[in-house]
């Protein structure tokens, strides 16, 4: 059972665009939503995460919109950058018990 | 600088095979994980520990053990590789005190099994 489903699997956008990625989970009991970036041959590495006490978080061009009631979070990427190219995880847990649940993933790619 | 290690980066077994993988983090952290990373599944949980000689069950499990002798090295064994068990494996590490879920990856482990 996938307890956060990330979409699209795959998204293209142009040099200085917005990316945007979606997940929707399941568990109410999730009160903490990291987004991991990764690049080939490496191991993710934490981008940004919000707690469900505030709907929106933004740290440089990047900024995670969280919907409590519709049990939805995406990331938003400003000014795509072709650096940016990178496979993008959401993730959801439940207490500071580090049992990540991730999504599938979604592979960015940024266009010069 | 602190860090996380893994240990083989690469790694071709035979079906049956018993095969460790091997992880050392330098950051002086508590909490380690065990992900495997499939395509179309992200990364899922395998093993956990937050402490020296603790060792906990993650959503897949089955075939896999770990050991936490130490606080820097938490090794993966497949006791019995399987083909289903190909994968790219990652470790983690995570501070105890608030920042359990903050956690810093090792480069990963690709393991394949024929």
């Amino acid at each position: 059972q996938q307890q956060v489903k990330q979409s699209p699997q795959s998204l293209i956008v142009q040099k200085g665009g917005i990316s945007i990625i979606n997940c929707a989970y399941e568990n109410t009991a999730f009160d903490y939503f990291p987004w991991y970036q990764q690049f080939p041959g490496k191991g993710p590495a934490l981008l940004i995460a919000i707690r469900p006490d505030v709907s929106e978080k933004k740290e440089g061009r990047f900024t995670i919109s969280f919907n409590k009631s519709a049990k939805q979070f995406s990331l938003h990427i400003m000014d795509s950058q072709p650096g940016d190219s990178a496979t993008y995880f959401c993730a959801a847990s439940s207490g500071n018990t580090g049992k990540l649940i991730f999504g599938q993933g979604t592979t960015l790619q940024v266009k010069p | 600088d602190a860090e996380i290690t893994q240990s083989p980066r690469h790694k071709i077994t035979e079906t049956g095979r018993q095969v460790t993988l091997a992880c050392h983090q330098t950051w002086n952290h508590n909490n380690m994980f065990w992900y495997r990373q499939d395509l179309g599944h992200g990364l899922r949980l395998i093993h956990y520990s937050y402490g020296v000689h603790d060792t906990n069950k993650g959503e897949v499990s089955d075939g896999y053990s770990v050991s936490r002798s130490n606080t820097e090295d938490l090794p993966l064994t497949l006791e019995s590789a399987a083909s289903s068990q190909t994968s790219v494996y990652f470790c983690a590490s995570s501070e105890s005190s608030g920042r359990a879920n903050e956690q810093f990856f090792g480069p990963g482990t690709r393991l394949t099994v024929l």
